[in-house]
């Protein structure tokens, strides 16, 4: 079965740091780009970054800098470390596979939930 | 950055009717439009890219459109249906971008 789990959501203070993992399992991880989509509760979809097969890396405009994708193509996973939290990061977190056809996000996980509060 | 402006946010239709969701880019994305269904507490899911269906998805569902202009529609709402619909452009690839969202309900 084809599938990706995200781990490592959880409740962190403003300016703390956080790294998000995806594993995945069922397809050949290191023939597909990789993106993050958030969604904070109640509201739409964000793109967040995108990671090619090559290592190539895309970040939208709102998390450059504090944000770094990465892929680890051994250990099937994917990960987001995420540094110098805000309010406006707090979401669910989807990794999202890109399909091989065309370039569409044919498999999300289930989503991890990042909360920035004190 | 490409905007996707989707509409309407929400609507409220009769089972068997015939409900159409829009959206509108910024700029021309040459049919490089996917459609996604959320249903609550669920990730989205994929129904629609380009001119196909994905497998498994009823062939009530449909999409149209080029330019800047694009239509998903639901020929026969079902109860199944509910859910919140998103559409995502793909034509400035990697950096995508979502239309706000849909919420489809029955009445």
């Amino acid at each position: 079965e084809v599938q990706l789990v995200e781990s490592g959501g959880r409740l962190v203070q403003p300016g703390g740091s956080l790294r998000l993992s995806c594993v995945a399992s069922g397809f050949t991880f290191s023939r597909h780009d990789m993106h993050w989509v958030r969604q904070p509760i109640g509201k739409g979809l964000e793109w967040v970054s995108a990671i090619g097969t090559a290592g190539d890396t895309y970040y939208a405009a709102s998390v450059k800098g504090r944000f770094t994708i990465s892929r680890e193509d051994v250990k099937n996973s994917l990960y987001l470390q995420i540094n110098n939290l805000r309010a406006e990061d707090t979401a669910m977190y989807y990794c999202a596979r890109v399909s091989h056809s065309i370039y569409v996000l044919d498999v999300w996980g289930q989503g991890t939930t990042v909360t920035v509060s004190s | 950055d490409i905007q996707m402006t989707q509409s309407p946010s929400s609507l409220s239709a009769s089972v068997g009717d015939r409900v159409t969701i829009t959206c509108r880019a910024s700029q021309g994305i040459s049919s490089s439009i996917a459609w996604y269904q959320q249903k609550p507490g669920k990730a989205p899911k994929l129904l629609y890219s380009v001119y196909r269906l994905e497998s498994g998805v009823p062939s009530r569902f449909s999409g149209s459109g080029s330019g800047t202009d694009y239509t998903f529609t639901i020929s026969s709402l079902q109860p199944e249906d509910c859910g919140t619909y998103y559409c995502q452009q793909f034509y400035s690839t990697p950096h995508l971008s979502f239309g706000g969202g849909t919420k489809v309900e029955i009445k």
